[in-house]
């Protein structure tokens, strides 16, 4: 079965400060997809990124990055100089080709002025 | 303007009362989806559907039901709602039948089962 953890519930930070956000995530598979997610107060959920297994290059846009490690099962987000606009629930999540999706319980940042 | 729609957006019914959650996509997407949002548990996939009268379960299928007649639509129904059913359901859409794509999520419906 598959399975997505998201350790932190909650984290606060002063703007400007950087923030990673932990994904770990368990598969058998050797074929998957991993995924970051935002939902801002609003509500709505918003695409930040995918990643597939076989692409392990760390990506960065922007203020944004991430680190994909399958050695540690991990798809870790790093938020540089973060922003009051950050404040969000950020939710990572994996899938399988022809298979549903699993998302992780959610970190909650709240991002200080 | 693309985009995935969601109605109701607020929903109070009561126990056993069928109801129908609609959701439209006018992007051409093959792929749909339908979730609950819970505190403290995420987005839990109900069902979703990788073309027209394909769908399957996701994990939490128990007390819902799907259909995909068309392309663009993919209404979630209860037919025999209960208080464990309230909470805040989205759908989602993306491109192909190959769920990796990105989806795209409705504006969410917050349903309460009295």
């Amino acid at each position: 079965a598959q399975k997505v953890t998201q350790a932190q519930t909650e984290i606060s930070v002063v703007e400007k400060e950087d923030v990673t956000l932990d994904c770990v995530y368990e598969t058998r598979d050797t074929t998957y997809y991993l995924f970051w997610y935002k939902q801002p107060p609003s509500g709505e959920l918003v695409f930040l990124i995918r990643r597939n297994s076989f692409d392990e290059q760390n990506e960065i846009s922007g203020r944004y990055s991430w680190n994909f490690q399958k050695s540690t099962s991990s798809f870790n987000f790093t938020i540089t100089a973060s922003q009051v606009v950050d404040s969000a629930v950020y939710f990572c999540a994996l899938t399988k080709v022809g298979q549903n999706f699993v998302f992780g319980p959610g970190t909650r940042l709240s991002v200080l002025p | 303007e693309a985009q995935v729609t969601q109605n109701p957006r607020y929903l109070i019914t009561v126990t056993g009362k069928k109801l129908t959650v609609t959701c439209s996509q006018n992007m051409n997407h093959e792929y749909m989806s339908w979730y609950r949002q819970d505190p403290g548990l995420g987005l839990r996939q109900i069902y979703y559907s990788m073309n027209v009268e394909v769908t399957d379960k996701g994990d939490v299928p128990e007390g819902y039901k799907v259909s995909r007649k068309e392309k663009r639509n993919f209404p979630l129904i209860l037919e025999s709602p209960s208080p464990n059913q309230t909470s805040l359901y989205f759908c989602a859409s993306s491109l192909t039948g190959f769920n990796y794509n990105e989806q795209f999520f409705g504006p969410g419906t917050r349903l309460t089962v009295l």
